[in-house]
């Protein structure tokens, strides 16, 4: 089955630093990749929708200036917090659709803590 | 704009019986999906069971199973025989072919030994 993987798998950094988060597709291709937060006891919430080669769609209330998405490569889109703040610690969920199934797979998700 | 409702925050299961998760969403799209997805501790969304609007058919794997009413827009999910390994917080979702999901508040599930 499809499998896509996070690193790391949980972050844990100061305020004001910067901290980045990746999301693979290990065996198959992924044009679009979805990031989401969630969290504590809470849904899942889209923050933004990656297509490779171009830049992401935010949702709305999501700063695209702190939260920078690159999907640079078929296999690989990063999600960089900029400027950390104790209100950004969360768990950051990434899913990837197949090039030719339009079929999506989660990853297992990243915990970031913010001090 | 696609809302999903989930209006049980918890349920409670005796092992070995059987349980019912609500769902209902707004949408007035034809064609689109649905999905349970069952997120344990280890916080990995693990896909229970989809169904595809077109098909009447309600879905089943094993032990789970949908009752989904299109015109009504639920879509429950029913879990037979209960296992304490079935004990997670389960969402309901939405999505559109290739689009993003939509989520419920969730439910979480409780299975009693």
């Amino acid at each position: 089955g499809a499998v896509v993987s996070q690193h790391p798998s949980r972050v844990i950094c100061k305020s004001g630093t910067s901290v980045k988060i990746e999301c693979r597709s290990l065996d198959f291709q992924a044009t679009t990749m979805f990031w989401y937060r969630q969290f504590p006891k809470q849904s899942l919430m889209l923050m933004a929708t990656s297509n490779e080669g171009s830049k992401a769609t935010y949702e709305q209330g999501v700063e695209k200036d702190k939260f920078l998405i690159n999907h640079a490569s078929l296999t690989l889109s990063t999600l960089t917090v900029t400027s950390a703040h104790p209100e950004d610690s969360s768990f950051y969920i990434c899913s990837a659709r197949g090039l030719a199934t339009y079929e999506q797979y989660f990853g297992p998700g990243t915990r970031l803590t913010v001090t | 704009a696609q809302t999903v409702t989930q209006s049980q925050p918890e349920m409670s299961v005796q092992e070995a019986e059987t349980v019912t998760l609500s769902c209902t969403y707004d949408t007035s799209e034809s064609d689109y999906y649905l999905f349970w997805y069952k997120q344990p501790p280890s916080r990995q969304m693990i896909l229970v069971i989809r169904q595809e609007a077109y098909k009447q058919q309600n879905a089943t794997e094993n032990r789970f199973s949908v009752n989904f009413q299109k015109a009504a827009k639920s879509f429950s999910l029913k879990i037979s025989d209960s296992q304490l390994g079935d004990a997670a917080m389960y969402f309901c979702a939405y999505r559109r072919s290739g689009n993003q999901f939509y989520f419920g508040t969730g439910t979480s599930l409780t299975v009693i030994p």
